[in-house]
């Protein structure tokens, strides 16, 4: 299967600021990549869904202007989490998808804790 | 999306085989049944799926019904570091999109 590699692991940040978290295959053409938000013992959510050069398509509920996702590159696609709150502290997994596979494969995961 | 129902938690001794049984009664004709599993504090791993023939691996097997309402994932010779969350997912039949259930707390003990 693909590698998926996520970058930081864990962060640590003071409320209001920004954090950018890093999802990568390294080597796998991701024409989809996905973020997930995972809080204590619940299941994974899906917030969004991105293609290569086009705009993140949003689960209902997740705000776009606070979770921003650029997906540049068939490679690497980035979350930022703006002005974050403790609230916002959880674990983010990113996965993705190529154009000829039917499986997602998934990031490590970044644990996000917020003071 | 059709919906999976699992049980919350099952044990299994080491060595065993584990059967973990899903279903999955609203499934639609061309939609996948997928499993993954979660260990504590990592991302979700790939383990299985299939459309309706019986599918193995070198992780698992995975058995489908003939009417498609059920499946069991099989790990047959369960070792303490399959314990994990085992999700078992159908897929949309028009998109990469999973949606992930509660899925099933898998405990092998020695």
């Amino acid at each position: 299967g693909a590698v998926v590699s996520q970058h930081p692991s864990w962060v640590i940040c003071k409320s209001g600021t920004s954090v950018k978290i890093e999802c990568r295959s390294l080597d796998f053409q991701a024409t989809t990549m996905f973020w997930y938000r995972q809080f204590p013992k619940q299941s994974l959510m899906l917030m969004a869904t991105s293609n290569e050069g086009s705009k993140a398509t949003y689960e209902q509920g997740v705000e776009k202007d606070k979770f921003l996702i650029n997906h540049a590159s068939l490679t690497l696609s980035t979350l930022t989490v703006t002005s974050a709150h403790p609230e916002d502290s959880s674990f983010y997994i990113c996965s993705l998808a190529g154009a000829f596979t039917d499986t997602q494969y998934f990031g490590p995961g970044t644990r996000l804790t917020v003071l | 999306d059709a919906k999976t129902t699992q049980p919350p938690s099952m044990d299994c001794a080491e060595g065993r085989a584990a059967n973990l049984p899903c279903n999955h009664s609203t499934i639609s004709g061309n939609e996948y049944v997928y499993w993954y599993r979660q260990i504590h504090s990592q991302g979700p791993q790939y383990i299985i799926h299939g459309l309706k023939n019986n599918e193995t691996n070198e992780m698992a097997s995975l058995i489908i019904t003939e009417d498609r309402k059920s499946s069991t994932l099989i790990l047959p010779h369960a070792t303490l570091r399959d314990t994990a969350v085992y999700y078992c997912i159908v897929r949309v039949a028009d998109g990469n999109k999973l949606v992930f259930g509660a899925g099933t707390i898998l405990r092998v003990k020695s």
